[in-house]
């Protein structure tokens, strides 16, 4: 069975500055894909980077980037630049390479961007 | 396109009834998964169906089923309500792949009293 740990539950960062969220998961999988979501406070979660394991150059997404540590079981993400929308959950998630679409989420942090 | 649908957006119910909850996936996604999301618990996944056959199944009694239709509508239904049911209940849907993003509908708001 996986896990997903995210040890901060909440965090702040002021606007413009940049904010590193935590998640650690456990696995025998050698394949899988991880994933970081938001969920802004009207509750539709949407994607907002994800990981191949096999790959080892990080994942970009704009202000939104990854340090992904495989052997170390590590996946945080990194907000540059943060913005007041981007105020909201976050959820880091694992997925095991052939298991469909069976997520297993971590408990979330919940990120506060202050003006 | 338009995104993941899903109702009743509100839902009140009292212990001991069910509830059938729906799901429309974005147009061409064969995937359908669902998870109850609690303030305890967290996300929790609780099935997926693939081409109107369950693919995976999570840890939740048999209170809970699901199936898809072959247009890959699909619903959730519990039985015999208790209180601890009481959650937000997302639909995500997806091509299928592990790899795939799932977009998520804005999810059911269920009340047990």
């Amino acid at each position: 069975a996986q896990t997903v740990t995210q040890s901060q539950p909440e965090m702040s960062v002021q606007e413009a500055e940049t904010v590193t969220l935590s998640c650690t998961y456990d696995t025998s999988e050698n394949n899988y894909y991880l994933f970081w979501y938001k969920q802004p406070p009207s509750r539709q979660m949407i994607l907002v980077i994800r990981q191949e394991a096999y790959k080892q150059q990080n994942a970009t997404e704009n202000r939104f980037s990854v340090n992904f540590q495989k052997a170390a079981k590590s996946f945080s993400l990194k907000i540059s630049d943060s913005q007041l929308g981007d105020t909201a959950m976050y959820f880091c998630a694992f997925i095991p390479n052939n298991a469909g679409n069976m997520l297993t989420f971590g408990g979330g942090t919940r990120l506060m961007v202050k003006p | 396109k338009a995104g993941v649908t899903q109702t009743p957006r509100y839902l009140i119910k009292t212990r001991g009834q069910q509830v059938t909850l729906s799901c429309s996936p974005i147009s061409g996604h064969r995937s359908v998964s669902w998870y109850q999301q609690t303030p305890g618990q967290g996300l929790q996944f609780l099935f997926e169906y693939f081409s109107e056959t369950q693919r995976n199944k999570g840890n939740f009694p048999g209170r809970f089923s699901g199936r898809q239709f072959s247009n890959s509508r699909s619903e959730m239904n519990v039985s015999t309500l208790e209180l601890g049911d009481s959650a937000l209940y997302l639909c995500a849907s997806s091509g299928g792949f592990s790899y795939n993003e799932q977009f998520f509908g804005p999810g059911t708001r269920l009340t047990v009293l």
